[in-house]
């Protein structure tokens, strides 16, 4: 099954840093999603967006959904060691189709 | 609360016996859904339901087993036919219209031993 392309694979920033990771797709979607794993659980949802153009904050966070629909970026200002973990894109087509996962960003804090 | 329930968290099994993972969920969701997870790796899709008694593979369905009798439950059996079987498991529900995401239980990692 198709996985959306996520960028970078991994990160090794300081705290207070600010952090950005893309992800693109060949096909388009009307709807991009962004989660975040903690090590050893479930991944949690972070961010919805539902309209090309759109750019959502949660927090720190601020994701966008690409002009083309095929591609969203998150982005993380003045990073936290809680910001640890694997932070995962996923689109959708149609409301009743499932989800597809990119392949996954690692940020590691650096003491 | 609402939620999705996976257990055990940690479950150890010898070689050539089928182990079944449990997954509940309160959230009256109908779809359901099995991902493995490997270590540095993304999440590829096992199987998923979206209506009781009905279930389709995903990418990585062989050595695996389904079943969706009740609504709340879709437990995902490990078989002895699955080479590779340590890994991650993460179960997920949705609404059928999955554009609000999905809701990942706590997985369960599989050590054969």
């Amino acid at each position: 099954g198709q996985q959306l392309n996520q960028s970078p694979q991994s990160m090794f920033i300081q705290e207070g840093e600010d952090v950005s990771m893309n992800c693109t797709s060949s096909s388009i979607f009307n709807t991009w999603l962004w989660y975040k794993q903690d090590p050893g659980e479930g991944p949690v949802l972070l961010i919805a967006l539902y309209k090309a153009g759109e750019l959502t904050s949660n927090g720190r966070l601020t994701a966008q959904f690409g002009i083309t629909r095929k591609d969203s970026f998150l982005n993380i200002s003045a990073s936290i060691p809680s910001d640890v973990g694997i932070y995962f894109c996923a689109g959708q087509y149609f409301g009743n189709e499932k989800l597809t996962f990119g392949t996954g960003t690692r940020l590691t804090i650096i003491p | 609360d609402g939620g999705i329930t996976q257990s055990p968290k940690y479950l150890f099994r010898k070689e050539g016996q089928n182990v079944t993972l449990s997954c509940e969920q309160n959230l009256n969701h109908d779809a359901m859904y099995w991902y493995r997870q490997d270590p540095g790796q993304g999440l590829r899709l096992i199987y998923y339901s979206q209506i009781v008694n009905d279930f389709q593979k995903g990418d990585i369905a062989e050595g695996y087993s389904v079943s969706r009798e009740k609504k709340e439950s879709f437990p995902l059996t490990v078989t002895s036919a699955q080479k590779n079987p340590t890994a991650f498991y993460l179960c997920a529900s949705s609404p059928v219209e999955a554009n609000y995401g999905y809701t990942f239980g706590s997985g369960t990692r599989l050590t054969v031993v």
